[in-house]
C-alpha cells in the first residue's frame, strides 16, 4: 500500500527553527509537495522537490532524499502566523497526489 | 492569487436529500479535483477531471457524481446524502503536469 507518515503535532517557539519530517512509501515517485493549511482554510502550496537536495524559498526550505523515502520542511525565524498544519504529499506513478494527515505546528511566544 | 470558488461554504441538510456543490475556476486550468477532508485527517480524492467531458473516480467516490461540461465548472452531486457524508469538501485545479494545486475555500457539509 501507499503511505505517508508525518508527526501529528509539534510545538516551537517564536523566532526559533523547526523541522517537520515526512517519510513515504508509494508506488512510483514523481515529486514531493509541501502545503500549508491554516485552521478552517484551504491548503496553499509551499514547495516542490523532485530531485535530491535542498530547495530554499525565503524562511522555508524543503529537503528530499529519494533513496531514503524522506523529506523535511524547515521553517526558520518562526512567526506566530506560521501556526498551521503542514501537509506532505507525494505524486505517484499515476501522477496522483498521496497525502499525509498533516503536522499541526503550534508556535508559542 | 488563485481564482477558484466554491458554493455553498456551509450547508446543513437532512438525510436522503440531493445536493450539488459548485466549483468554478477562472484560471483556464485543464485539471480539476474534488477532495474530502475530515479534521486532522489526510485529503482523500473523490473525483478528478483532466478536461472537458473527462471525469474519473478517485479512491473515495462515495456515491457522488461529477460533470465537466465547461472548463471552468466542476460540480459535485450527492444523490442521497447520509450522515457519513458529513465532511469538508475541497475543490482544486492545476495546470498541465504541474502538481501545484490551487484550492477553493471549501464546502463544509453537515448531514443530519
Amino acid at each position: 500500500g501507499q503511505n505517508i507518515d508525518q508527526p501529528t503535532e509539534m510545538t516551537a517557539t517564536e523566532g526559533a527553527i523547526v523541522q517537520i519530517n515526512c517519510t513515504y512509501q508509494t508506488s512510483g515517485f514523481n515529486g514531493l509537495f509541501w502545503y500549508q493549511q491554516h485552521a478552517g482554510e484551504a491548503p496553499t502550496f509551499l514547495s516542490y522537490n523532485v530531485l535530491d537536495g535542498l530547495e530554499e524559498k525565503g524562511r522555508f526550505s524543503s529537503f528530499l532524499s529519494r533513496s531514503k523515502g524522506y523529506s523535511y520542511l524547515l521553517l526558520k525565524e518562526l512567526q506566530m502566523k506560521d501556526s498551521a498544519s503542514y501537509l506532505c504529499a507525494v505524486r505517484d506513478s499515476n501522477y496522483q497526489l498521496i497525502w499525509g494527515a498533516g503536522t499541526k505546528l503550534i508556535i508559542k511566544p | 492569487e488563485a481564482d477558484i470558488y466554491q458554493t455553498p461554504r456551509y450547508l446543513v441538510i437532512g438525510t436522503g436529500k440531493k445536493i450539488t456543490l459548485e466549483c468554478s475556476q477562472t484560471m483556464g486550468h485543464d485539471k480539476m479535483y474534488w477532495y474530502q477532508q475530515d479534521p486532522g485527517m489526510e485529503l482523500h480524492l473523490i473525483h478528478y477531471s483532466y478536461g472537458v467531458n473527462s471525469t474519473e473516480k478517485g479512491d473515495l467516490s462515495s456515491e457522488s457524481t461529477v460533470s465537466r461540461i465547461r472548463t471552468e465548472h466542476f460540480p459535485l452531486t450527492l444523490e442521497s446524502a447520509r450522515p457519513s457524508h458529513t465532511s469538508q469538501y475541497l475543490c482544486a485545479s492545476s495546470e498541465g503536469d504541474s502538481g501545484e494545486l490551487f484550492f477553493g475555500e471549501g464546502s463544509r457539509l453537515t448531514v443530519l
